[in-house]
């Protein structure tokens, strides 16, 4: 079965520093996401991504991230300078889009650890 | 903004046991997900909901979608070993067009005694 892949596993950065988060979608989907989840908590939609531009995004979202999908495969999650409370799993997830009552799959997450 | 109340938090039980967990919300949404997750892994999908008054079954699991469209239910009938982990509800609110982001609950942690 087709499945949503992120790399790296386990990320380790300097507060301060840039990081970026990499995924492939499954290959027929249309809408791809990324959730947060910090350590004991539930897991936080970050932004939506369709057509090239954000969908919709949070509150957390802010101008310390940004989304690219570089080429027709991947989609990133970059985090321009590091902040201590970015410490969380994030997650990616894709569907094939609306209409469909397909359910978003999700990846298996990137641990992310700011020192 | 859209909160989904997950209970219980955590459930201690036997193994055969059943077990018995909800989501509930004062919004509205579309489609209710179930998902499990195991310890260093994402979300997998165990049951979709898409129609109020929905009862769906995925072997020893059922869910409900409730038919105010503010509520689910999971159930797991003889719980074994592997059933261990955490457990959260998902909904997608009620827009017309766009990517429908989920909207998670807190979780439920299973732990089952053998």
């Amino acid at each position: 079965e087709p499945e949503v892949t992120q790399t790296p596993s386990h990320q380790v950065t300097q507060m301060g520093q840039e990081v970026i988060l990499r995924c492939v979608p499954i290959s027929n989907h249309l809408y791809f996401y990324w959730y947060r989840q910090i350590l004991g908590q539930k897991v936080e939609f970050l932004v939506s991504f369709y057509n090239n531009e954000i969908s919709e995004k949070s509150e957390i979202f802010d101008d310390q991230f940004s989304v690219e999908r570089p080429d027709g495969s991947n989609f990133t999650l970059k985090i321009r300078s590091t902040k201590l409370e970015d410490s969380a799993m994030y997650f990616c997830a894709s569907d094939p889009g609306q209409g469909a009552n397909q359910p978003q799959h999700f990846g298996d997450g990137t641990r992310l650890s700011i020192l | 903004g859209q909160q989904l109340n997950q209970s219980p938090q955590s459930m201690f039980i036997q193994e055969g046991e059943d077990v018995s967990m909800n989501c509930t919300s004062s919004s509205i949404f579309n489609t209710w997900l179930w998902y499990k997750q195991d310890p260093g892994e994402g979300p997998v999908l165990l049951i979709a909901l898409y129609k109020a008054g929905e009862l769906t079954s995925n072997g020893r699991l059922t869910a409900q979608f409730g038919i105010t469209r503010k509520d689910s239910f999971l159930n797991i009938s003889a719980s074994i070993p592997s059933d261990v982990g955490i457990y959260f509800c998902a909904g997608q609110p009620l827009i017309i067009q766009g990517a429908q982001k989920l909207v998670f609950g807190q979780g439920t942690r299973l732990t089952i005694n053998p």
